[in-house]
């Protein structure tokens, strides 16, 4: 069975501070699909990034940063500089290769504060 | 603008009433989904349809019903099974590609708040 782990519940930082968000998935497919949401307070998700299980690449955009490890099943977001902006729920899903199906975490509540 | 309209924004229902809320996207998109979010929980997918007149139950179908009747709308009416409705509730569409190729983004709507009287 498919499953996101988000640990962290709410992180607090202050405004230009770095901050890493945790992802732990599991799944028995080779081949899969990870992704991260942002939700602002108005409620709508925004897609940030989305990776496939054979590309092992960090990623940068800009202030963010995606770490994929395979080795430990995780899936970390970094946010460098955080701004107030950033304040939102983040959310990381899977979707295995055999589906269009999303398995999202229960999202990690991040507070920057000025 | 190409996007994802739900409406209305906030919805009460009473006890014993069904209620229907509406997803509506102008991406050209084949598959569209529900989820509900509850407080401090993940999006549960609710049903999904990849196809016009075609759709599937997700996790929590359980006193929840679609229709897919064109592909530019999904609408989910709750029904008065459904016994514990107070939610956010999100529609999200992408491209479908039945082939094995590579799954695509699923793009978001606003979403509804939805609460019982």
């Amino acid at each position: 069975a498919q499953k996101v782990t988000q640990a962290q519940t709410e992180i607090s930082v202050v405004e230009k501070e770095d901050v890493t968000l945790d992802c732990v998935y599991e799944t028995r497919d080779t081949t899969y699909y990870l992704f991260w949401y942002k939700q602002p307070p108005s409620g709508e998700l925004v897609f940030l990034i989305r990776r496939n299980s054979f590309d092992e690449q960090n990623e940068i955009s800009g202030r963010y940063s995606w770490n994929f490890q395979k080795s430990t099943s995780s899936f970390n977001f970094t946010i460098t500089a955080s701004q107030v902006v950033d304040s939102a729920v983040y959310f990381c899903a899977l979707s295995d290769g055999g589906s269009e199906k999303l398995v999202f975490g229960k999202g990690t509540k991040l507070t920057v504060n000025p | 603008d190409g996007g994802i309209t739900q409406s209305p924004k906030y919805l009460f229902r009473k006890e014993g009433q069904n209620v229907t809320l509406s997803c509506e996207q102008n991406l050209n998109h084949d598959a569209m989904y529900w989820y509900r979010q509850d407080p401090g929980q993940g999006l549960r997918l609710i049903y999904y349809s990849q196809i016009v007149n075609d759709f599937q139950k997700g996790d929590i179908a359980e006193g929840y019903s679609v229709s897919r009747e064109k592909k530019e709308s999904f609408p989910l009416t709750v029904t008065s099974a459904q016994k514990n409705p107070t939610a956010f509730y999100l529609c999200a569409s992408s491209i479908y590609h039945n082939t094995g190729t590579p799954k695509n983004i699923q793009y978001f709507g606003a979403g509804t708040r939805l609460s019982v009287l």
